[in-house]
């Protein structure tokens, strides 16, 4: 599986939109990109996965460029809630999710 | 629904001692995750289970730690002895085979 690579941390104020960037540029044609994050002291969470197409549900938008060798994870209005480590994993045809370090992104009032 | 379902939630051993957890997947999910996370890195895989069998168990340190899932649906890890190293936030997931995984909150073991 490629691996990503995603900044240590970000900041965002509450109601702004949360922008999260991921390189992963030995992605292959047939590995999706997957977001989860994580709230301190709980599991992580599922928000949205996609292959090449953009893609957005109730809780974020993904962005994939062309390539695909890079993509956003959008928060469209980023609230206190949102403050967690956001993880970008590039995953096979495998079950296997290969987390990282991911972005601990802090949202202030 | 219910979510995945982890106990206990914290743990206080001390080292050589043995440990357990019980994690309850989501019910008809036939796949089953364990998952060890260290302070300030991501989970890493340590087995996972296609029904009662371990398809995956390549991460998992089979000289102290060994894993069940009778009938297909509840799992046991066990650690035993325990060492100071294994102090970290134990994590179950279940999912629908190539869908999207589910976590439980974590067991957080901490070994003096």
């Amino acid at each position: 599986d490629a691996k990503t690579t995603q900044p240590p941390s970000m900041d965002c104020a509450e109601g702004r939109a949360a922008n999260l960037p991921c390189n992963h540029s030995t992605i292959s044609g047939n590995e999706y990109v997957y977001w989860y994050r994580q709230i301190h002291s709980q599991g992580p969470q599922y928000i949205i996965h996609g292959l090449k197409n953009n893609e957005t549900n109730e809780m974020a938008s993904l962005i994939i460029t062309e390539d695909r060798k890079s993509s956003t994870l959008i928060l469209p209005h980023a609230t206190l809630r949102d403050t967690a480590v956001y993880y970008c994993i590039v995953r096979g045809n495998t079950d296997k999710l290969i987390f990282g370090t991911g972005t601990r992104l802090q949202v202030f009032p | 629904e219910a979510g995945v379902v982890q106990s206990p939630r914290y743990k206080i051993i001390e080292k050589k001692q043995p440990v357990a957890f019980w994690c309850n997947p989501i019910s008809g999910h036939n796949t089953l995750y364990w998952y060890r996370q260290n302070l300030g890195q991501g989970p890493e895989l340590l087995i996972r289970y296609e029904n009662e069998e371990a398809v995956d168990d390549s991460q998992l340190p089979k000289d102290r730690f060994s894993a069940e899932r009778l009938k297909g649906v509840d799992s046991t890890l066990k650690i035993q002895p325990a060492e100071l190293g294994d102090s970290a936030v134990y994590l179950c997931a279940s999912s629908v085979q190539g869908y999207e995984q589910y976590f439980g909150p974590g067991t957080r073991l901490t070994v003096t």
